[in-house]
Order: C-alpha cells, then sequence, then structure tokens
C-alpha cells in the first residue's frame, strides 16, 4: 500500500516570492508520482508528474518538482509565483504494476497576498 | 472535447434517500474513478473501472455502488444516503494500458445530505 504525506496544509506567501510545497511518500513498490492543481470551485488539473529518468521535473505555469528517492519526497517549487497561483495543490501516487490507483496527499493551500 | 461532465452539479438529499451521480467522458479511455473530497482528507478513491465490464472497490466503499454502463459512462450510486457521505465527488478517467498517463478530472458534484 502507498501513502502521501503533505507537510503544510496551507502557504501563504507574498506576489513574486519562490514557494516550495513539501510532499513525502511511502511504498514498498516503486511508484510513479504527480502534482495536480485545484482552483477554486473547479475539478483537478495535472501539474507534472515523475515517471522516470531526470529527478528534476518542470510542468505547467513555471512550476518544477524534485523527485529524492532516498528521502522518499516529491516536493512542488516554483521561483516566484503570481496571484493566479492561489489554489489547492494535492500530491499523488500510483503503483507502477497493476492498476493506475492515485493515493493523494491531503492537500496543500497555497495563498498568494499582494 | 467535453471531456469529463458529471451531473448534478448540485444535490440536497434527506438521509436515506438514494440517487445516482453520472459520469461521462469522451476521450475514449479505458479506465475510469470515482474518488470523493473532504476537508483535510484530499481524495479518496470509492471505486475504478479498469475496463469496460470491470469494477473493484477502492478506499471507501461502503455505502456505495456503481455501474459501467459502457465505455463512456460510470454511474455512482447511493442507495441509503447518510449524512457521512456529504462530500464533493469526483470522477475521473484516464487511458490506464499506458503507464502514469494522468488522471481527467471531471468538475465534481457537491452533496449534502441532511
Amino acid at each position: 500500500a502507498q501513502s502521501v504525506t503533505q507537510l503544510d496544509s496551507q502557504v501563504p506567501v507574498f506576489e513574486e516570492a519562490p514557494v516550495e510545497l513539501r510532499c513525502n511518500y511511502s511504498s514498498s513498490v516503486s511508484v510513479y508520482l504527480f502534482w495536480y492543481v485545484q482552483y477554486p470551485n473547479q475539478g483537478l488539473q495535472l501539474l507534472l508528474k515523475y515517471l522516470s529518468g531526470s529527478t528534476l521535473v518542470k510542468g505547467i505555469n513555471g512550476f518544477e518538482a524534485e523527485f529524492n528517492k532516498s528521502q522518499t519526497s516529491f516536493h512542488l517549487r516554483k521561483p516566484s509565483v503570481h496571484i493566479s497561483d492561489t489554489a489547492e495543490y494535492f500530491c499523488a501516487v500510483t503503483q507502477i504494476q497493476g492498476a493506475q490507483k492515485l493515493v493523494f496527499g491531503q492537500g496543500t493551500r497555497l495563498t498568494i497576498n499582494p | 472535447n467535453a471531456g469529463v461532465t458529471q451531473t448534478p452539479k448540485f444535490q440536497v438529499l434527506k438521509t436515506g434517500q438514494s440517487m445516482t451521480l453520472q459520469c461521462a467522458q469522451d476521450m475514449n479511455h479505458n479506465s475510469m474513478y470515482w474518488y470523493r473530497q473532504d476537508p483535510g482528507m484530499g481524495l479518496r478513491l470509492i471505486y475504478y473501472s479498469a475496463s469496460e465490464g470491470t469494477t473493484d472497490k477502492g478506499e471507501v466503499p461502503n455505502g456505495y455502488n456503481v455501474s459501467r454502463l459502457n465505455k463512456r459512462e460510470f454511474s455512482l450510486r447511493l442507495e441509503s444516503a447518510a449524512p457521512s457521505q456529504t462530500s464533493v465527488y469526483f470522477c475521473a478517467s484516464s487511458e490506464a494500458r499506458v503507464a502514469g498517463n494522468e488522471q481527467y478530472f471531471g468538475p465534481g458534484t457537491r452533496l449534502t445530505v441532511t
């Protein structure tokens, strides 16, 4: 079984400041890793994913994440945030073999202050 | 393409009433999923259908039933609604024969059980 822990439930930052949203996971098998974003009153959409290869993956809207196998982490970063980045962010994992069921973290609410 | 559509958008039920949440996708995906989203708990998988004609339980299946009507449609039924089923319900689909493919989410159904 897999589990995901997002270490911060809320992260307030000022516009144009950098941000890091932290995600740790636990799994007895190899997994793929994802970050999804949910804007207010909408469904989720994919920001980025790690399948294999380079541990630094780039996504949409200037976000990137780094996979660290030894620390079982997949932290999301953006060097300079914008008001439009205000949303809830979810880290998720799925096992590589078998049914592609996503296991989500609890979510981190990112609030950008002007 | 509409992507993943869900009906209704909002619903209020009394305890003990039944209802069916509808989901359809027009992306010719094989796999479909039902999640519930509760504050501080992220999204949790209720049921999924890896392919047409198959359904399996997820993390929180109690009190729900599903039907994969055809490749496009996957419905979720609450036979006797309880206040604990107050939540936002999301349907998703993916082409899961390619491992690591993203899931595409619908806009959600906000259900309140009184």
